[in-house]
């Protein structure tokens, strides 16, 4: 069936470093692929998503890239801040039936260091 | 405008009880989407609602978990009876439209249940 690998599992960083994120998709049909943040006890929040016809976009300090040759995609945050400290989960959607059923990854703890 | 809305947000119940979540999507949105989420994993989706049909059921366990969206809003999801590996956070979400181009999913607080 389809998957999502998503690694690492946990991350810390220094304030103010860059963190990346990297996940690998099995389903080739795959064409969009968000990135959701969630904070402990709170409910996952999209904080950008790619779709298949792009291969890199940015928000301020976020970025994603995707290769579709290599069915993965990444997420960079830059410049890092305590507030970033969050479990990211990433989601692929396959193509078939056209649900918009997503795969989520295992999630990276994600911890920023003051 | 309104997110999504789940009740009741904890839930504590004995293995081999009943227990039902509700979900009130956005105003609007017709795709709706029940998942469930164990403690240090991604959510697994179990369920998905276009308007009040199910799209995708093929990850729910049928034989204890049933779900409805009788009038294309509003859904509960029942387990009965429940098991200790149901203990996880339930969560609810809804998007504008799932086919044919997935649109963004909105996701509730969700419901924590702990099956004793």
């Amino acid at each position: 069936g389809e998957n999502v690998e998503q690694h690492p599992s946990t991350l810390s960083v220094q304030e103010g470093d860059s963190a990346v994120i990297k996940c690998t998709y099995s389903d080739s049909a795959s064409n969009y692929f968000p990135w959701y943040k969630q904070e402990l006890g709170k409910r996952p929040q999209l904080i950008i998503d790619i779709r298949s016809n792009v291969g890199e976009k940015k928000d301020q300090r976020i970025a994603v890239t995707l290769n579709k040759t290599a069915k993965h995609f990444s997420l960079h945050i830059t410049e890092t801040q305590p507030e970033d400290s969050a479990v990211y989960f990433c989601a692929a959607t396959p193509l078939w039936g056209n649900t918009g059923k997503l795969i989520f990854g295992q999630g990276t703890t994600l911890q920023v260091k003051p | 405008e309104a997110g999504v809305a789940q009740s009741p947000r904890y839930k504590i119940i004995e293995k081999r009880q009943s227990v039902a979540f509700w979900c009130n999507p956005i105003s609007g949105h017709a795709t709706l989407y029940w998942y469930q989420q164990i403690l240090g994993q991604g959510p697994k989706l179990l369920i998905q609602f276009q308007n009040n049909g199910v799209v995708d059921d093929s990850q729910l366990p049928k034989d204890r978990f049933s779900a409805e969206r009788l009038k294309g809003v509003d859904s509960t999801l029942k387990i009965q009876p429940a098991k200790l590996e149901d203990s996880a956070v339930y969560l609810c979400a809804s998007s504008f439209a799932g086919t044919p181009d997935p649109y963004e999913q909105y996701f509730g607080p969700g419901t924590r249940l702990t099956v004793t």
